[in-house]
């Protein structure tokens, strides 16, 4: 069973569009969620993270926005780059110290 | 500074065989993760260790599994009896100390083929 669930698969923007991943889950215990950028042949680099207790946290191009009633949480990237193409999981971590990832989105971002 | 790194990058073994996945940690990084990831799949949790001891192996997906942490830096993770199914990108992770905020910080994985 999926914990944490991922959209779209994979996404083409523009450059200089917006670029919106979205993700859902079900556990209330899950307290932390962070994204995580992956290129290929590397291991994900945490780009940014949110707590429940904030609906939204941005730094530079990317931003969070939390909902909590709806157990649901995106990543928007502003301006998007084509150094931003690459696979973006978000994840979820519960108390029992388990992250739990998305099913990635590969985003490509046309110049 | 040096990152987390894992040995080798890439294992073709044949079904049935034993394989030994090897991650050195950041140093001074007192927890430890394993993840398994399929392709076009998010990293799935096998094991953590908090020091030498494994604190949570409840993602080890059977027996044929396994992972040590012996003198709590290097990790090296086991599997017998190597299946197709096998076939996935290891991932070893570290951070600090362990605690949700931590951030985990991932090697570049070892890809694991098995025929």
């Amino acid at each position: 069973q999926q914990q944490v669930k991922q959209s779209p698969q994979s996404l083409i923007v523009q450059k200089g569009g917006i670029s919106i991943i979205n993700c859902a889950y079900e556990n209330t215990a899950f307290d932390y969620f962070p994204w995580y950028q992956q290129f290929p042949g590397k291991g994900p680099a945490l780009l940014i993270a949110i707590r429940p207790d904030v609906s939204e946290k941005k730094e530079g191009r990317f931003t969070i926005s939390f909902n909590k009633s709806a157990k649901q949480f995106s990543l928007h990237i502003m301006d998007s780059q084509p150094g931003d193409s690459a696979t973006y999981f978000c994840a979820a971590f519960s108390p029992g110290n388990q992250f739990y990832f998305g099913t990635g989105t590969s985003l490509t971002v046309i110049p | 500074g040096a990152g987390v790194s894992q040995t080798p990058s890439n294992k073709v073994t044949e079904k049935g065989k034993y394989v030994e996945l090897r991650c050195d940690p950041i140093s001074g990084h007192t927890a430890l993760y394993w993840y398994r990831q399929s392709l076009g799949q998010g990293p799935e949790f096998l094991i953590y260790f908090q020091g030498t001891g494994a604190a949570d192996d409840s993602g080890l997906p059977n027996d044929r599994f396994f992972a040590v942490r012996p003198e709590g830096s290097v990790s090296t993770l086991k599997i017998q009896r190597t299946e197709r199914g096998d076939s996935a990108v290891y991932l070893c992770a570290s951070s600090s100390t362990g605690g949700q905020v931590d951030t985990q910080y991932f090697g570049p994985g070892t890809r694991l083929t098995v025929l």
